[in-house]
């Protein structure tokens, strides 16, 4: 079975740019969630969305949003690019919304010049 | 406030030389600590999850234990392929969100 993929896998922009991130779960799972990991820190929560609803926020400018689509497909979109948003950007599925294990895609690398 | 501090940050160990990685951490209402194993430039890997004090699990060189502060990841032997950074995880009363620690990173030499 396919695990959870994203795309691109590798972005460079510059800054006040839009980026759109992808994300497609496991098969059966409903539920993705957003992480952002800078260089030499642990992923940080950014949203979760089950079902289509939104079902958690981290603490994470305007800027950031995000929706979930019929097929628990996922895009996550940043506005007005900082150079600050460089990161891995981490996509998670799971099959609910409780404390369960997350299964991770590979991620997308951002650069943000 | 829900905080979480993994030590050390880094750590290098001869193969075959066991130690331990800690995870300690404040989360209210813990509802399952979380170990994540991680390679550069890869999503993290599950490894474990523990939901109460005294509780044990393993998985081939790695056991993961739990107190009510505190989780401990024992690499027993290891080898060059367990170099990776290991991440623990509290997941607490809120969404399906885990708190990440900033992990630590295990170079086994050969």
């Amino acid at each position: 079975d396919a695990g959870v993929t994203q795309s691109p896998t590798h972005l460079i922009k510059t800054r006040g740019q839009h980026v759109t991130l992808r994300c497609s779960p496991i098969s059966g799972h409903k539920s993705v969630s957003w992480y952002q990991q800078v260089l030499g820190q642990g992923p940080q929560f950014i949203f979760q969305y089950y079902e289509k609803e939104e079902r958690g926020r981290g603490n994470f400018p305007d800027r950031f949003s995000a929706r979930q689509f019929p097929n628990y497909s996922s895009e996550l979109n940043v506005n007005a690019l900082l150079l600050g948003d460089s990161a891995l950007y981490l996509c998670a599925s799971s099959y609910g919304t409780g404390a369960e294990k997350l299964f991770f895609g590979s991620g997308t690398q951002l650069s943000v010049l | 406030e829900d905080q979480v501090t993994q030590s050390p940050e880094a750590l290098r160990l001869q193969e075959g030389e066991s130690s331990s990685l800690n995870c300690s951490y404040t989360v209210s209402g813990l509802r399952g600590l979380f170990w994540y194993r991680q390679d550069p430039g890869k999503g993290p890997e599950f490894l474990f999850t523990l939901y109460s004090a005294g509780e044990e699990k393993e998985k081939e060189r790695l056991k993961a234990t739990l107190t009510k502060k505190e989780s401990f990841l024992h690499i027993t032997a290891p080898k060059p392929e367990d170099s990776a950074t290991y991440l623990c995880a509290p997941g607490g009363t809120g969404a399906n969100n885990l708190f990440f620690g900033t992990g630590t990173r295990l170079t086994v030499i050969p």
